[in-house]
């Protein structure tokens, strides 16, 4: 199975603009989470989505947004960039059948924002 | 709401020494329980889980967990661990329904000493 793949890998934007980041899960799940990892903060969840709809939400303001297609390929968009939301964002590509439970991350996208 | 605390933000070991990470959660609902492991510019990866049955679980390369319910813990461990070990592991909680969202502790860094 090929992995969790998640473009671009590495992002510099400035203040003010937006951006989209790209999640494509393993084959088979339908489920998308998104994870912001920061020094100060750690590992915080964005949202989740499932077989296209958003089923949870972090407590991030109304800037991060995402979604998912049909091929469950995942986006997340973060409008009027703030020097804050540098960090390493994490796409999981997520499928629990039974017992079976599958739960695999993406390398990241590296945002920094100047 | 749930809460993860990983009781050292840094442990520092010989190599071929016996190792153990601390967690505790907090959680008024039964949970999931989870390690992962992080190298150096990687996503995380799954180490193992408690999602129920057995409290003792192993995970991959050679690491184990003990979920232990009326002390909230969940510590990892590993009888000896190797150079390739350093890494960041993180203690994550689930709780119960069909979602995928994860509460993570802040971490803690693992370096094996020669």
């Amino acid at each position: 199975k090929a992995g969790v793949t998640q473009t671009p890998r590495y992002l510099i934007k400035t203040r003010g603009q937006q951006v989209t980041l790209s999640c494509s899960p393993i084959s088979g799940h339908r489920s998308v989470s998104w994870y912001q990892q920061t020094p100060g903060q750690g590992l915080q969840f964005l949202f989740e989505y499932f077989s296209e709809t958003q089923r949870n939400k972090g407590n991030f303001p109304g800037r991060f947004s995402g979604r998912q297609f049909s091929n469950s390929r995942s986006e997340m968009n973060v409008s009027t960039l703030e020097l804050g939301d540098s960090a390493l964002y994490l796409c999981a590509s997520n499928e629990w059948a039974g017992a079976s439970y599958e739960q695999y991350f993406g390398p990241g996208t590296r945002l920094t924002v100047t | 709401a749930q809460s993860v605390t990983q009781l050292d933000s840094q442990v520092p070991v010989f190599e071929e020494a016996p190792v153990e990470l601390r967690c505790n959660y907090s959680s008024s609902v039964s949970v999931y329980l989870f390690w992962y492991v992080q190298y150096p510019n990687q996503g995380l990866q799954l180490l193992l889980k408690y999602l129920s049955g057995s409290t003792l679980v192993k995970g991959i390369n050679g690491f184990e967990a003990e979920f232990n319910k009326s002390q909230t813990s969940f510590h990892l461990r590993k009888p000896s661990v190797h150079i390739s070990d350093t890494a960041e592991y993180f203690c994550a909680v689930k709780t119960g329904g069909s979602n995928y969202k994860l509460t993570f502790g802040k971490g803690t860094l693992l370096t094996v000493n020669p």
